[in-house]
């Protein structure tokens, strides 16, 4: 089946710097990702919905500028979370809207 | 926002007896899919009922689907400690994959061997 390749799989960084998240498409195109973020024990939030060769869509209370979206290629999409702070600290997950049950393995941020 | 609450929270039960988790929505639905996390891990589908279907099975689970009452329930019949994760219900309301998904808080089930 489709398969999502996320990585890096868990980052500690430290705070006031930058961390990139990449979701690969394998062996189909995702021309849609969508980027949740989920806190300890609660739900998962969307934050954006990347298009690719168009400007990412952020949910409302979602910091363009912190969170940075690039979606360049049919197969590749990633969050880059800047200048972090450990409030940013959170599990990330990508989901391709290629299909309905493709989600990566997610990234777990922890920023120090 | 969340449109979906699911209850319990958190559910204890052992081995060999039953779960039921419910979820609610507020909005209309294509339709409701259910999802599992183990801990720190990505999630993994378990089943999608639409929004013109009441019930569906798929092995040990069965998910019921109430529109009038903006409901769905997932039942794991004769639990085992590999059950043991968080279970989340997710509502679609477009009409392709490409569309949106709204996931409930979850409930967290552990199942005692």
């Amino acid at each position: 089946g489709a398969v999502v390749s996320q990585h890096p799989s868990r980052v500690i960084c430290k705070s006031g710097t930058s961390v990139k998240i990449e979701c690969r498409s394998l062996d189909f195109q995702a021309t849609t990702m969508f980027w949740y973020r989920q806190f300890p024990k609660q739900s998962l939030m969307l934050m954006a919905t990347s298009n690719e060769g168009s400007k990412a869509t952020y949910e409302q209370g979602v910091e363009k500028d912190k969170f940075l979206i690039n979606h360049a290629s049919l197969t590749l999409s990633t969050l880059t979370v800047t200048s972090a702070h450990p409030e940013d600290s959170s599990f990330y997950i990508c989901r391709t809207g290629t299909h309905y049950y493709t989600f990566g393995s997610g990234t777990r941020l922890t920023v120090v | 926002s969340q449109q979906g609450e699911e209850d319990p929270q958190a559910l204890s039960i052992q081995e060999g007896e039953n779960a039921t988790m419910n979820c609610s929505y507020k909005t209309s639905i294509n339709n409701l899919q259910w999802y599992r996390q183990n801990s720190g891990r990505g999630l993994v589908h378990l089943i999608l009922i639409r929004s013109n279907e009441r019930e569906k099975h798929s092995g040990r689970l069965r998910v019921t689907l109430d529109t009038s009452k903006k409901s769905s329930s997932l039942l794991i019949t004769a639990s085992r400690a590999a059950d043991t994760a968080s279970y989340f219900c997710a509502t679609d309301a477009g009409e392709t994959s490409g569309s949106r998904l709204t996931f409930g808080e979850g409930t967290q089930l552990t199942v005692n061997p």
